[in-house]
């Protein structure tokens, strides 16, 4: 079965940096996209990028190029999304989600998803 | 950019009637491989996203056979024969073809 399983809830500081995860199983990490998805309180989903974990290959967003970083690493099945400075704007749920089926260019299932909490 | 506008926003049905959703493109969404990349992702309160429909028409295993896709390059429609009560939630349409966007959602509530 496929899981994608991210880390916990999150508060942190404007200004603080954060790195949050989406760990994999039950197919091969390094063979398909992994996309990450903002949702803002109350708010739609709004598409951030994607990452090939077999070469590292990223795209972002126009939106969330510069604001975020995606990262990999295959000998753990682990996806990273990281901010060097956080805002409070950046307050939202953040979702993992894997290409499904190859080449589709489509996306499904999806992480529990993580809040992330920004204040001072 | 590709805009996908849903209508309606909000829909209101009684248990046992059909619902309808429509997805407009600001652009045609057959890409040049010949497909269509039209996607309907289903939102449940407090959960996750999940997956319905991929490539227009094709449903996910699980998805029970009262939801159906359809259309064609601009204009997509998601369809529900019979609301059930587990239905209740947002439902987002989301293309492929241009990098990816989603609708605004339509919210489906009980009558």
């Amino acid at each position: 079965e496929v899981q994608l399983v991210q880390s916990g809830a999150e508060v942190k500081k404007p200004g603080e940096s954060l790195k949050i995860s989406c760990k994999t199983s039950g197919y091969s990490f390094t063979d398909y996209w992994i996309g990450w998805v903002r949702q803002m309180p109350g708010k739609g989903l709004e598409w951030m990028g994607i990452i090939y974990p077999g070469d590292s290959d990223t795209r972002y967003s126009p939106s969330f190029q510069g604001q975020v970083t995606f990262s990999a690493d295959k000998s753990i099945s682990t996806a990273y999304l990281q901010w060097n400075s956080l805002k409070a704007s950046d307050s939202a749920i953040y979702y993992c989600t894997k290409e499904s089926p190859e080449g589709s260019r489509s996306f499904d299932p999806w992480g529990q998803g993580t809040l992330v909490t920004v204040s001072s | 950019d590709v805009v996908l506008t849903q209508s309606p926003l909000s829909l209101p049905v009684a248990l046992g009637q059909p619902a309808s959703i429509s997805c407009r493109s600001s652009q045609s969404l057959v890409y040049s491989d010949g497909n269509t990349y039209l996607n309907w992702f289903q939102q449940r309160p407090g959960q996750s996203p999940r997956r319905l429909i991929y490539k227009v028409s094709h449903r996910d295993s699980g998805v029970p056979d009262r939801f159906s896709g359809s259309g064609s390059g601009t204009d997509f429609t998601l369809k529900i024969s019979r609301v059930e009560a587990e239905d209740v939630g947002v439902y987002y349409c989301m293309q492929g073809t241009y990098w990816y966007t989603f609708g605004q959602g339509t919210r489906l509530e009980i009558k």
